[in-house]
């Protein structure tokens, strides 16, 4: 089963806003990462957070992690129209090695 | 960064034909690497884990006769669909653990868009 789960699936902004995406997951974690996917495209890494990390910041994204929910919240600061992708979020599948796993996503626009 | 990549980058073929994917870790080595299979606006599901050197841990519900994965080397490991159905056609896509890092950060490859007529 699915350990992340995006929200919204999909979000649609002006350009120069911030857009605010959530995770949430079921079991303990190590860390959590947020990916990113263009159309038709690979993932590209975009951060990891430790689980005994609160925030972390990377550019224009910021990334918090609340253990205690099991959620966390990726925000892309003043966005523009290149930030048009799909975001997800990853968990590490407890037991064993660690092996990603990922929710739907969440389709962001960002209009010009 | 650490560069996956892929190939072919899509190929459609006729049912009942076999179809190779490759994907190799540019510059550096992976001992584990990951198989997922994506269709249109839904999320990556893994289909098998691939260990250099060992058989494929695959997801349950994955045939293994049908997906062979060959991971002979520290760079390459490949996907071979064995008598596609249009049902396989989908985006393939793997991923590589850099084994000198130390938090499980993964490399993804661009993908394979898969289309079987």
């Amino acid at each position: 089963s699915q350990q992340g789960e995006e929200d919204p699936q999909a979000l649609s902004i002006q350009e120069g806003e911030n857009a605010t995406m959530n995770c949430s997951y079921k079991t303990s974690i190590n860390n959590l990462q947020w990916y990113r996917q263009n159309s038709g495209r690979g993932l590209v890494h975009l951060i990891l957070i430790r689980s005994n990390e609160r925030e972390k910041h990377s550019g224009r994204l910021r990334v918090t992690l609340d253990t205690s929910k099991k959620s966390s919240s990726l925000l892309i600061t003043a966005s523009r129209a290149a930030d048009t992708a799909s975001y997800f979020c990853a968990t590490g599948r407890t037991g064993g090695s660690y092996i990603p796993t990922f929710g739907r996503g969440t389709s962001l626009i960002v209009h010009p | 960064g650490a560069v996956v990549s892929q190939h072919p980058s899509w190929v459609i073929c006729k049912s009942g034909t076999s179809v190779k994917i490759e994907c190799r870790s540019l510059d550096f080595q992976a001992t584990t690497m990951f198989w997922y299979r994506q269709f249109p606006k839904q999320s990556l599901m893994l289909m098998a884990t691939s260990n250099e050197g060992s058989k494929a841990t695959y997801e349950q519900g994955v045939e293994k006769d049908k997906f062979l994965i060959n991971h002979a080397s520290l760079t390459l490991s490949t996907l071979t669909v064995t008598s596609a159905h249009p049902e396989d056609s989908s985006f393939y896509i793997c991923s590589a653990r850099d084994t000198r890092r130390s938090y499980n950060e993964q490399f993804f490859g661009p993908g394979t868009r898969l289309t079987v007529l």
